[in-house]
This record gives structure tokens, C-alpha cells and sequence, in this order.
């Protein structure tokens, strides 16, 4: 049973255009959710993290937006550049209270900026 | 951002022998790192939890007399196959924990068994 889904296994966006990254969850119990960008044969580079007491958190060109009732975040990048053609990984966490816990990936996004 | 190191970066062993994996967190001190797997095409699926200074916790599935783990200091933690076999090939990622919040990943170790 996935607990962390990205339903698009791929996305093609134009450079300089906002790219959207989604993220469904079934697990009432994360508390903190997380995005990173990965190449192949290199581990994932942290972008942005979330808590669940937040709904939007912005870095730069990033922002994870966090919807709690419909169990859904998004990543937005603006404006795209052909540098941010990668695979995204959404995460998410619980937190057990003896420590934190490893987190469930999605089985992430390959995100492809066209020039 | 935080810095976590991994050795080696691949490595080709011969079926039945061990293979030890290092993981360190060069400028911080990580109370808690993890470990994970990564089969072609497939998301990284957590193996372990590896606490300094306590025994290791297996997700579900994952035999812990084939994957030792040691968690020797606050920043070096090690991750032994023992006895691999050709299914053990993979990509191993470690994480380590800033605090509770983010984790910061090593850049993977490539296992080819034969």
C-alpha cells in the first residue's frame, strides 16, 4: 500500500513557465513533508520542506503548498530553468516522539524543461 | 546545507562475500541516520534506522543478519551486506537527521554483486 503517491511519472514544462509538481498522501499521521530533486546514481538533494501547521512555505522559486483535508501538496517552480531537469521525490515523516522516524517517498516526478 | 558522505561509491563483489558501506556527516553531528534502497526505476524504500550508541531498527522485511548496521559515533555509520547475492544488487543511500527536521542524503553507493 503506497502511502505517498506522485501520479505523474513524468512532466514536461517550457523554460521560464511554472512547473507543478503534485503529491497525494494516505496517512493522517505525517507530519512533516519534504521535496528533493535527484539525478541518476546520485543520492536526492534537499529543496524545501513543509510542516503540517503550514499550509504554503516559499524558497526562492519554490513553493510547497500543503493542503490538509484533501491530503495533497504540490511543489511550484517559476520560473522553470533547464536546470531543474531531474526526477522529484515528494517524502513525508512521522514523528514518533523517541526520535524521528525515515521517511516514505513517492516514486517521483521526471520533470523535463523544454527550451 | 548539511554534508553526508558516503564510501564507496561503487563497488563490484563476487557473490558470497561481505561489502561494508560508510556514511558520515561531515559538518554535523547526526544522533539518527537511515538507510535506504533503490532498485532501477523504483523509489528509495527505507531499510533501517540506525541510532549512535544503540541497535539498529529494520523496516519490515529487511533481514537484519544480512544488513548489519553500526552506529559508532555521532557521525559514522555503517551498513555491512554480508554474504550478498546477485538480488542485493542496488543503490544504497544513507540519510542523516539535522535535529529532527530535514534529512541530508550521501550520494549512494552502487552494489553490483556477481
Amino acid at each position: 500500500d503506497q502511502q505517498v503517491k506522485q501520479n505523474s511519472p513524468s512532466l514536461s514544462v517550457q523554460e521560464g513557465r511554472i512547473s507543478i509538481l503534485n503529491c497525494d498522501y494516505t496517512n493522517s499521521m505525517f507530519d512533516y513533508f519534504l521535496w528533493y530533486k535527484k539525478y541518476p546514481a546520485e543520492g536526492p538533494t534537499f529543496l524545501i520542506s513543509i510542516s503540517s501547521i503550514k499550509d504554503k512555505n516559499e524558497d526562492g522559486r519554490f513553493t510547497v503548498f500543503l493542503n490538509k483535508s484533501a491530503k495533497h501538496l504540490s511543489l511550484h517552480i517559476v520560473p522553470s530553468q533547464p536546470g531543474d531537469s531531474a526526477v522529484y521525490f515528494c517524502a513525508a515523516r512521522t514523528y514518533s516522539g523517541g526520535g524521528a522516524d525515515g521517511l516514505t517517498f513517492g516514486k517521483g516526478t521526471h520533470l523535463i524543461i523544454q527550451p | 546545507g548539511a554534508v553526508v558522505s558516503q564510501h564507496p561509491s561503487r563497488v563490484i563483489c563476487k557473490s558470497g562475500t561481505s561489502v561494508k558501506i560508510e556514511c558520515r556527516s561531515l559538518d554535523f553531528q547526526a544522533t539518527t541516520m537511515f538507510w535506504y534502497r533503490q532498485f532501477p526505476k523504483q523509489s528509495l524504500m527505507l531499510m533501517a534506522t540506525s541510532n549512535e550508541g544503540s541497535k539498529a531498527t529494520y523496516e519490515q522485511g529487511v533481514e537484519k543478519d544480512k544488513f548489519l548496521i553500526n552506529h559508532a559515533s555521532l557521525t559514522l555509520s555503517t551498513l555491512t551486506v554480508t554474504s550478498a547475492h546477485p538480488e542485493d544488487s542496488s543503490f544504497y543511500i544513507c540519510s542523516a537527521d539535522t535535529e529532527g527536521e530535514t534529512q541530508y542524503f550521501g550520494p549512494g553507493t552502487r552494489l553490483l554483486v556477481l
